[in-house]
């Protein structure tokens, strides 16, 4: 079963460009058979979804977050990134990157493993 | 966009008792695509169900997913300890994915 780790900043500054990374190992992130995903979780509250990419590329967007989101893909790393522009203190989050089978759907799906999550916090 | 409503937010229950979460959606999910997750304080969210009454690998049969349309369910028939967490439904039948806001089941 494959493993995922998110590694990234812990505190970003206002209006900066938040990055994050996941590695994914057990598994290569290159199947046909998976979309791969970021999902972010306030504190206390609920789950959001940021996007989904599959190994050629195609991405995925939430609308209330396409603006200043970009998710990409580096297949030789097996790895999956986040870009998140111009924050603010409402991005600050849990942020976990997963896996969804494909299909059923194009870009969406449900999600069936998780990396542990990494708290990125928006302050000055 | 699919607003997912789920109640109640918290449910006060005992080990042993049977527990009925409900998730309620703005509009149709099509083709039953709606999944159950399970979370604890600190972790990860974990898939229990899709396709909205689907098992995920390794999840005992006390938990059953039900439902179609705007209406499901999530049924835990006899609660263990460690079933105590916060539950969320999702639905990936339309973009974007949305998630309900969580039913928290708690001891009593």
């Amino acid at each position: 079963q494959p493993q995922l780790q998110e590694s990234g900043p812990g505190l970003v500054k206002p209006s900066e460009t938040l990055s994050l990374t996941c590695t994914v190992s057990g598994g290569s992130i290159s199947s046909s058979s998976y979309y791969w995903g970021w999902i972010r979780q306030p504190p206390g509250k609920g789950l959001e979804w940021i996007g989904s990419i599959y190994y050629s590329g195609s991405t995925y967007y939430n609308p209330s977050l396409k603006s200043r989101v970009s998710i990409s893909v580096d297949t030789s790393k097996n790895q999956l990134s986040l870009k998140l522009s111009s924050v603010t203190a409402a991005d600050t989050a849990v942020y976990y990157c997963a896996r969804h089978p494909y299909p059923p759907g194009v870009g969406t799906g449900f999600y069936d493993y998780w990396g542990q999550g990494t708290l990125v916090t928006v302050s000055s | 966009e699919i607003v997912l409503t789920q109640s109640p937010g918290t449910l006060s229950l005992s080990p042993g008792e049977g527990a009925t979460l409900s998730c309620r959606a703005s509009q149709s999910v099509s083709s039953s695509y709606l999944a159950w997750y399970q979370q604890k304080p600190g972790q990860a969210p974990r898939l229990l169900i899709y396709g909205a009454s689907s098992r995920a690998t390794g999840i005992p049969d006390r938990f059953s997913g039900s439902g179609s349309g705007t209406d499901f369910t999530l049924t835990i028939s006899r609660l263990e300890p460690e079933d105590f967490a916060v539950f969320y439904c999702q639905q990936y039948g339309s973009s974007p994915l949305t998630f309900g806001g969580g039913t928290k089941v708690e001891i009593k």
